[in-house]
C-alpha cells in the first residue's frame, strides 16, 4: 500500500549507542520531516528535507543526523543516544499541498 | 514568536453531547491552519486545512472554523469512536517558504463516553 512507513516501531537502546530510525514514503513527495513528540511539548521539528540531498535543521536538531540520498527515504540517526532522546519519533512527508502526512511513529527508549 | 495554544487540555463528553475545541495562535504570516486527529500509539491523521479567516470545513461530525486569532473544531453529537487527541498546527509563510514547517499545539484529549 502507498503511504509512509517507519521502522522499527519500538526500540530500546543504551546510552552512548548509535541508532538509526528509518522512514520510507511511496508518494514521491518532495518534502520530508522528522518530529519528536513529548508530553507537554507537542510535536517539535528535528530536521527536514526539501528534496534528495537537501536537508536543514528544525527546532531541536542537536544530537541528530539525517541524510536523504533517495527521495523516498529519510533516515534519522542518533549518533550517541542520551536519555533525553527518549521520545516518540514521527516522520512526515508533504507534496504540493500545504498539509503533511505522518507515519505511525517509532517509540525510542534510551536506558 | 509563533505560538499555538489549545484548550481545554482534556475534555470528557457524553455520547451525543456537542462541544468545541479551541486553537488560538499567533503567527507572523499564516500559511494554513491544520487539524489532525491522533489515536493512541499512532501517528497524526490529517483532517482539515483552513487557509483564511472565515473559512469553514466539515467532515462527518466535525466542523472546523477559522478567525484571525483562533480556530474551533466543533464536534456535533459525538460518538465514542471520536475519542482521540486533536492537534492543531499552523504554517508560517515567513518560516520555511514552500517547505511549510508546521508549529503544533499540545493537543486536546477528547473522551466520549457511551
Amino acid at each position: 500500500d502507498a503511504g509512509i512507513t517507519q521502522s522499527p516501531r519500538y526500540k530500546i537502546t543504551e546510552t552512548g549507542r548509535q541508532v538509526t530510525l528509518m522512514c520510507h514514503q511511496t508518494w514521491s513527495h518532495s518534502y520530508m520531516f522528522w518530529y519528536r513528540q513529548d508530553l507537554g511539548h507537542g510535536l517539535r521539528l528535528i530536521y527536514y528535507s526539501a528534496a534528495a540531498d537537501i536537508t536543514d535543521k528544525g527546532e531541536v536538531p542537536d544530537g541528530y543526523v539525517v541524510s536523504r540520498s533517495k527521495t523516498e527515504n529519510f533516515p534519522l540517526t542518533l549518533e550517541s543516544a542520551t536519555r533525553s532522546q527518549t521520545s516518540v519519533y514521527f516522520c512526515a512527508s508533504k507534496g504540493r499541498g500545504l498539509e503533511a502526512f505522518f507515519g505511525q511513529g517509532t517509540r525510542l527508549t534510551v536506558v | 514568536e509563533d505560538q499555538v495554544t489549545q484548550s481545554p487540555e482534556a475534555l470528557r463528553l457524553q455520547e451525543g453531547e456537542s462541544s468545541s475545541l479551541n486553537c488560538s495562535y499567533t503567527v507572523s504570516g499564516l500559511r494554513g491552519l491544520f487539524w489532525y486527529r491522533q489515536d493512541p500509539g499512532k501517528g497524526p491523521e490529517f483532517l482539515f486545512t483552513l487557509y483564511s479567516a472565515g473559512e469553514e470545513k466539515e467532515k462527518e461530525r466535525l466542523k472546523a472554523t477559522l478567525t484571525k486569532k483562533e480556530s474551533f473544531l466543533h464536534i456535533t453529537a459525538p460518538k465514542p469512536e471520536d475519542s482521540a487527541t486533536y492537534l492543531c498546527a499552523v504554517g508560517n509563510m515567513n518560516y520555511g517558504g514552500a517547505t511549510n514547517k508546521l508549529i503544533f499545539g499540545t493537543g486536546t484529549l477528547l473522551a466520549v463516553q457511551p
